[in-house]
């Protein structure tokens, strides 16, 4: 069974850029959630998803968003990047949505210059 | 607001002892734990979960245990290896998983061949 698949990998992007992430689940899996990973912060919550609809959001500017398809992959978007915004953002895969085991892809690594 | 604190920072011990790793956190309504290694620069390998009914979980040399009331968890490696060499975090989810899952900043952990 293939695990959660993150893409790209590693992106580089330029200050006001904006960029799309990508997350295929599990297969079977309906609930993707997204986080970001800094050495200052650690792992924050940005949001979930699940069937199509965003169920809970973390504290994060509106510059971050996401959404979900049919086939449970999901995109997060951050639109005018910031130097900040470099971070690892990982994304996590679980059967149902709020209280299930979350199992979690590689990750994108962001760096905006 | 949940907070995860974990303890010790980091950690280097000689291969083959056995080892204590430590997790706190501030509100007792959790549903589940779950433990996860993370290798440098990777995503997160979920280790083991906990459901808030439970007071442990065992998978191969690993051995977590929860304490509700007293906000507590210990994740007990056996025999420890130099592939065990990574960073474990713990992390939390509310009833309801409002917040996704709240981490702590990890315990890096050195085993020496």
């Amino acid at each position: 069974k293939a695990g959660v698949t993150q893409t790209p990998r590693y992106l580089i992007k330029t200050r006001g850029q904006q960029v799309t992430l990508s997350c295929s689940p599990i297969s079977g899996h309906r609930s993707v959630s997204w986080y970001q990973q800094t050495p200052g912060q650690g792992l924050q919550f940005l949001f979930e998803y699940f069937s199509e609809t965003q169920r809970n959001k973390g504290n994060f500017p509106g510059r971050f968003s996401g959404r979900q398809f049919s086939n449970s992959r999901s995109e997060m978007n951050v639109s005018t990047l910031e130097l900040g915004d470099s971070a690892l953002y990982l994304c996590a895969s679980s059967p149902g949505t709020g209280t299930t085991e979350a199992f979690f892809g590689q990750g994108t690594r962001l760096t905006v210059v | 607001k949940q907070e995860v604190t974990q303890i010790p920072a980091a950690l280097s011990v000689p291969e083959g002892e056995n080892l204590v790793l430590n997790c706190s956190f501030t509100d007792s309504a959790i549903y589940n734990l779950q433990w996860f290694r993370q290798d440098p620069g990777k995503g997160l390998t979920s280790l083991l979960l906990i459901q808030s009914s439970q007071r442990e979980q065992t998978s191969g040399r690993l051995n977590a245990s929860l304490d509700k009331s007293s906000g507590r968890s210990t994740l007990y490696i056996a025999a420890s290896q130099p592939g065990d060499s990574a960073t474990y975090l713990c992390a939390v989810r509310a009833w309801g998983g409002a917040d996704g899952l709240t981490f702590g900043k990890g315990t890096h952990l050195i085993i020496q061949p």
